[in-house]
Formats: C-alpha cells, sequence, structure tokens
C-alpha cells in the first residue's frame, strides 16, 4: 500500500539550531516528492518537490530535502532555523501525472524555543 | 498569493443539517480539489474537479457532494451532516493536474463543528 509516515509528532527545536524532519514513503513506482509548510490558521503553501535529477532539492525559505531512494526517505532539513519557521510541515508523495493522487503524511508540528 | 478564498471560515452546526461549504478562486485555474485535515491523518482528498461540471471522487468521498457550474467556485455539500464530518477543510487548485510542472494552492480553511 501507498503511505507516507512522519515518525515525529512534534518536535522543539532553539531558534538558530538546525533542523531535520524525517519522512519515510512506500511506493510502488517511481515516487514523486513534496514537502509542504502550514502556518498556524493558514492553508498549506509548497516547500519544495522533487521529481528526478539531482537528489538534493532546494525550497524556499532556505529548506533543502534529500532524496535517498535506498532509505525510502526524503528528510526536510535547514541549517539554522527562525521563529517564523514554526509551524506544521507535511511530507506528501504521488504520481507526477496526477495530484489528485498525491497522499499526504500526518504532519511534524514544529516548535521553535526562544 | 493565489487568490482562493473559502466561506465560511467558521461553521457549529448540528447533527442531521445540510452544510454548503463554498471554494471560489480568481485564477482561472481548471482543476478544484477538497481535503479534509484530520489530526493524525493529514490532508484527505474528498472530490475534485477537472472542469466545469467534471468532478470525481477522492479518497474519503461518502457523505459529501461537489458541484462546480462556473469555473470560479467548487461547492462542498454535506447532505446530512454528522459528528465525524467534524475537520478543516481545504480547496486548492492548479492549472494542471501534473504534478511535475504545477503546484498545488491552497485556501485558507473553514473549520466545521458538527454538534
Amino acid at each position: 500500500a501507498q503511505s507516507v509516515t512522519q515518525p515525529d509528532i512534534h518536535i522543539t527545536v532553539s531558534e538558530g539550531a538546525s533542523l531535520e524532519l524525517r519522512c519515510n514513503y512506500s511506493y510502488g513506482a517511481t515516487p514523486y516528492l513534496f514537502w509542504y509548510v502550514q502556518s498556524p490558521g493558514q492553508g498549506l503553501q509548497l516547500l519544495l518537490k522533487y521529481f528526478s535529477g539531482d537528489t538534493l532539492v532546494q525550497g524556499i525559505k532556505g529548506f533543502e530535502a534529500e532524496f535517498k531512494r535506498s532509505q525510502s526517505s526524503f528528510n526536510l532539513r535547514k541549517p539554522s532555523v527562525h521563529w517564523s519557521d514554526a509551524a506544521e510541515y507535511f511530507c506528501a508523495v504521488g504520481p507526477y501525472s496526477s495530484a489528485s493522487k498525491i497522499i499526504f503524511g500526518s504532519g511534524t508540528r514544529l516548535s521553535i524555543r526562544p | 498569493d493565489a487568490g482562493i478564498t473559502q466561506s465560511p471560515r467558521h461553521k457549529v452546526t448540528e447533527t442531521g443539517t445540510p452544510v454548503t461549504l463554498r471554494c471560489h478562486q480568481t485564477e482561472n485555474h481548471r482543476y478544484m480539489y477538497w481535503y479534509r485535515q484530520d489530526p493524525g491523518h493529514g490532508l484527505r482528498l474528498i472530490h475534485y474537479s477537472y472542469g466545469v461540471k467534471d468532478t470525481d471522487k477522492g479518497e474519503v468521498s461518502d457523505g459529501y457532494s461537489v458541484s462546480r457550474s462556473k469555473t470560479e467556485d467548487f461547492l462542498l455539500t454535506l447532505e446530512s451532516a454528522t459528528s465525524s464530518q467534524t475537520s478543516v477543510y481545504f480547496c486548492a487548485i492548479s492549472d494542471f493536474e501534473d504534478t511535475s510542472t504545477d503546484t498545488q494552492y491552497f485556501g485558507p480553511g473553514t473549520r466545521l463543528t458538527v454538534l
């Protein structure tokens, strides 16, 4: 079955510290992978997506993610977090040709410690 | 920001009553989607539309119907609301279905409580 797992429900990091949010997927075909961010009371915003090529993907707001096929992972990273990064982050997987088939993970809530 | 509005933004209703949520876009995008967001489940697709009067079911369509009579509006109806439909509902739009070349843009959400 196709699925996305985000093992960490809630993470707290100190402002200025590095961040890594984990995402593991199970997908029968070539996966196309996404990270979204949801600020409190807002809709989702696309941070980055991976389809092919370089396995290290750069996104907006200083985020990057690395696709590791051997580990079925697509972890999100940021070298130094800011208080404004506090939000919920969703990993998603789907086929390249169909937005209606995207499967979302359950999300990781990020809190920032001053 | 993409021009997507949802109305109402908050609604409390009683079990058994009909409820209609509206999504309105000003981007002239062809595809529109309705998702629900529940703790521990992320977002799940309810229905989507690929054009005026063209709709299809998503993963969790039972108990919901949709209509799209104009490009800019996509309505989600709960014919007889149940407590299990208490959720936050998000509308999304995209110009193409191909996610390799396009991006989904999400509205601000509607929080629905069914008592």
